[in-house]
């Protein structure tokens, strides 16, 4: 059963890089989509962007500027790094894997099945 | 593409079937899942597909689509569904959600 790990420096100081690494545990890598979202303390959930194994990636236009996200193959993770931090980037950070459907002809259903934790990132002087 | 979750907040009764809609800016087919997440703990999925069933959810949860407009429906509220819920599209990037629906228990 496949699990998602991640890690990175909780606590940073304004202007900083936020950098966060999900590892993915006991199931294929290279079939999936995997993304960063977001979730800023008692708000909702904010999609990041993803990647797959191939490095085709997908970011939110609202972060573009500030946002990679880059995958290692050899070690089947992927990792997050957002620049110059503000108070604004203070959430919980999660990874999670995206599978799709496609039991319906020409049709490819996506959804967000295997979560990673979540990781606390508070940006504070 | 905005997703606009109503209502932002319910209460209701153990026993009591539960409807909380989703209503999209523009037309996303049927690209859209439904989470459950409860407090400290990261979303988990209960339907994609605006209305599968994602394996070992329980059956009381259904979900469906009525042009831009969604639903997830509870058919009998039980107390461990007392959490959060979003919807989220999948049709376009960047990929969004709701602004969520909190579900109390009475």
């Amino acid at each position: 059963q496949v699990q998602l790990q991640q890690w990175g420096a909780g606590l940073l100081k304004p202007s900083e890089t936020l950098s966060l690494t999900c590892a993915v545990n006991g199931g294929s890598f290279s079939d999936y989509f995997w993304n960063w979202i977001r979730q800023p303390p008692g708000k909702g959930l904010e999609w990041i962007g993803q990647i797959n194994h191939s490095g085709d990636i997908n970011y939110n236009p609202s972060l573009t500027s500030r946002v990679t996200i880059s995958v290692d193959t050899s070690k089947n993770q992927f990792s997050l790094n957002l620049t110059s931090v503000t108070a604004a980037d203070t959430a919980v950070y999660y990874c999670a894997r995206q599978d799709f459907d496609s039991s319906v002809p020409h049709y490819y259903y996506f959804y967000m099945d295997v979560w990673g934790k979540g990781t606390t990132v508070t940006v504070s002087s | 593409i905005q997703l606009t979750q109503s209502p932002s907040s319910l209460s209701a009764f153990v026993g009591d079937r539960v409807a909380i809609t989703c209503r999209a800016s523009q037309g996303i087919s049927s690209y859209l899942a439904w989470y459950q997440q409860k407090p400290g703990k990261a979303p988990k999925l209960l339907i994609y597909a605006a209305s599968t069933l994602q394996s070992g959810v329980p059956s009381r949860f259904s979900g469906s689509r009525s042009g831009t407009d969604f639903t997830l429906t509870i058919s009998s509220l039980q107390p461990e569904d007392s959490a959060t819920y979003y919807c989220q599209q999948l049709n376009s990037y960047p990929y969004t959600f709701g602004q969520g629906t909190k579900l109390e228990i009475k």
